[in-house]
């Protein structure tokens, strides 16, 4: 069964830094690119960053570009988000995606079940 | 502010059919796969469609999608209540080099 379970959220002040993880397990973790996706309380969809399976392409959306790196661990089956300089703003559940394709930006055929990150003082 | 424009709610009654548009221009739903995703409450998204057209396994043949020009259009036959949720639309756009979601569509079965 493919799962992909994300940790590492809390309560973290303005201007701080925070690491999620996302585990995968019930696949081949390196044939896959992989999306963090995040969604503001009561607001909608923002994909946030993309990377292939290689780590060779990585996207991400303009408002997080200079603050958050995406990287991953094909050994460790695993993706991460380093999230520096927070902002009110980042504050939203981060849901971990597979892309079922090669190709960034075709659809997310899994997800998590997300964690929450709270920018606040 | 979604690159993709979708309606904010649409409502219908129980065994009727619903749409829900996805708008947007040539750098995203012009030249690019679009899918859906539904989202019930408390939960996370959830594929419907995938390449304009394609339903995952699983996914009941209720759920249709199609796409014209740069307009993308989910559609649910039978609905049921079970079907009460947040519906996105979501696709590639190549000048942003981003993905973009439209701002979700509430559907309310009554």
């Amino acid at each position: 069964e493919v799962q992909v379970v994300e940790s590492g959220g809390g309560l973290v002040q303005p201007g701080g830094s925070l690491r999620l993880s996302c585990a995968a397990s019930g696949f081949t973790f390196s044939n896959y690119g992989m999306n963090w996706v995040r969604q503001a309380p009561g607001k909608g969809l923002e994909w946030v960053s993309y990377i292939n399976s290689g780590s060779s392409t990585i996207y991400y959306v303009d408002s997080v570009k200079g603050r958050f790196t995406i990287s991953r661990d094909n050994a460790k089956n695993s993706l991460y988000l380093q999230m520096n300089s927070l902002r009110a703003e980042d504050t939203a559940v981060y849901y971990c995606a597979r892309s079922p394709r090669a190709a960034a930006g075709t659809s997310f055929d899994y997800w998590g079940q997300g964690t929450l990150v709270t920018v606040s003082s | 502010q979604s690159v993709l424009t979708q309606p904010p709610s649409v409502s219908a009654a129980p065994g009727q059919k619903v749409t829900i548009s996805c708008s947007g221009s040539s750098s995203n739903i012009g030249n690019n796969y679009v899918s859906w995703y539904q989202q019930l409450p408390g939960t996370a998204p959830k594929l419907l469609i995938y390449d304009n057209n394609k339903r995952p396994s699983g996914i009941p043949d209720r759920f249709s999608g199609s796409k014209s020009g740069t307009s993308a259009t989910l559609g649910i036959t039978g609905l049921q209540t079970g079907d009460e949720a947040d519906y996105y639309c979501g696709t590639w756009d190549s000048s942003l080099s981003a993905l973009g979601f439209g701002g979700g569509t509430k559907l309310t079965v009554l």
